[in-house]
C-alpha cells in the first residue's frame, strides 16, 4: 500500500484556470504537509495542517488553498493559475507536528504544467 | 527562523570515490537535522536524522552524517559512492521547540559514473 498518495501525477492546463491536486495518507499521521519543488530542485513548504491547525506560509499567494476534509486528506486548490506556477508539487505526512525529529513521509509528487 | 545552506550544488564522482557533501544552517536553539534523498523521477525520501545523542549518525545504505554543533554543520558522507546513489540530497532542519516545520537546503545533485 501506498503510504503517501496524489492525484494526478501530471497535469497540464492552461493559464487562468482553476485546478485541484489530492493528497492522501493511510499513516495514521496526524500533519500533512505541501511543498513546492521549482525548476532548479529548490524545495520549499507552501503549508502545514495539524488536526484541522492551517499554518500558512506568508509568501504563498493567496490564490493557493489547502482543504482538510479529515486528517487522512489535505488537497490543494490553486485559482487562477499563473506561468510561474509550473513546479512539482509534494505532499507529506509526518506523526506529529511538535515532536522531535519527525521524519517527513512524501508522495510520489504532482507535476504541474501551466501553459 | 532556521535557513540552511548546501555549498555543492553539483557533485560529479566515479564510483568508489569518497563522498561528502556540505550542509550548514542557521539557528541559535536546539534543532533536528535530516538528509532526504531524491532518486530520479522519484519522491524524497528519508537517508538519516539527528535530533539527540550521538553527534554521529548512521543511515540507510551506507551514508552517514555528523552533528558538529560548534560549526553549525550536519555533513553527509558515504566512504564509497555507488552508481546508483545518483540522486539528489537535500538537507534539512526543523527547531525544536517550534513549529517542528523543517526547512530544507537548495539540494545537491550527485552524478556518480560507472
Amino acid at each position: 500500500d501506498t503510504a503517501v498518495s496524489q492525484t494526478p501525477k501530471y497535469l497540464v492546463t492552461q493559464m487562468g484556470n482553476d485546478k485541484s491536486i489530492k493528497c492522501e495518507q493511510n499513516l495514521g499521521h496526524d500533519t500533512m504537509y505541501w511543498y513546492k519543488q521549482d525548476s532548479k530542485k529548490f524545495l520549499k513548504i507552501m503549508f502545514s495542517y495539524n488536526n484541522k491547525e492551517l499554518i500558512i506560509n506568508e509568501t504563498v499567494p493567496n490564490r493557493f488553498s489547502p482543504k482538510s476534509p479529515d486528517k487522512a486528506h489535505l488537497n490543494l486548490h490553486i485559482n487562477s493559475l499563473e506561468l510561474g506556477d509550473s513546479a512539482v508539487y509534494f505532499c507529506a505526512s509526518s506523526q506529529r507536528s511538535g515532536g522531535a525529529a519527525d521524519t517527513q513521509y512524501f508522495g510520489p509528487g504532482t507535476r504541474l504544467t501551466v501553459l | 527562523a532556521q535557513s540552511v545552506s548546501q555549498h555543492n550544488h553539483h557533485v560529479i564522482l566515479s564510483e568508489a570515490a569518497s563522498l561528502e557533501l556540505g550542509c550548514n544552517y542557521s539557528y541559535g536553539g536546539t534543532v533536528n537535522l535530516f538528509w532526504y534523498v531524491q532518486y530520479p523521477g522519484q519522491h524524497l525520501q528519508l537517508l538519516l536524522k539527528y535530533f539527540s545523542g550521538d553527534p554521529l549518525v548512521k543511515g540507510i545504505k551506507g551514508f552517514e552524517a555528523e552533528f558538529i554543533k560548534s560549526k553549525f554543520s550536519f555533513n553527509l558522507r558515504k566512504p564509497s559512492v555507488q552508481w546508483s546513489d545518483t540522486a539528489e540530497y537535500f538537507c534539512a532542519v526543523s527547531a525544536s521547540g517550534g513549529s517542528y516545520i523543517p526547512t530544507f537546503g537548495r539540494g545537491t545533485s550527485l552524478i556518480v559514473h560507472p
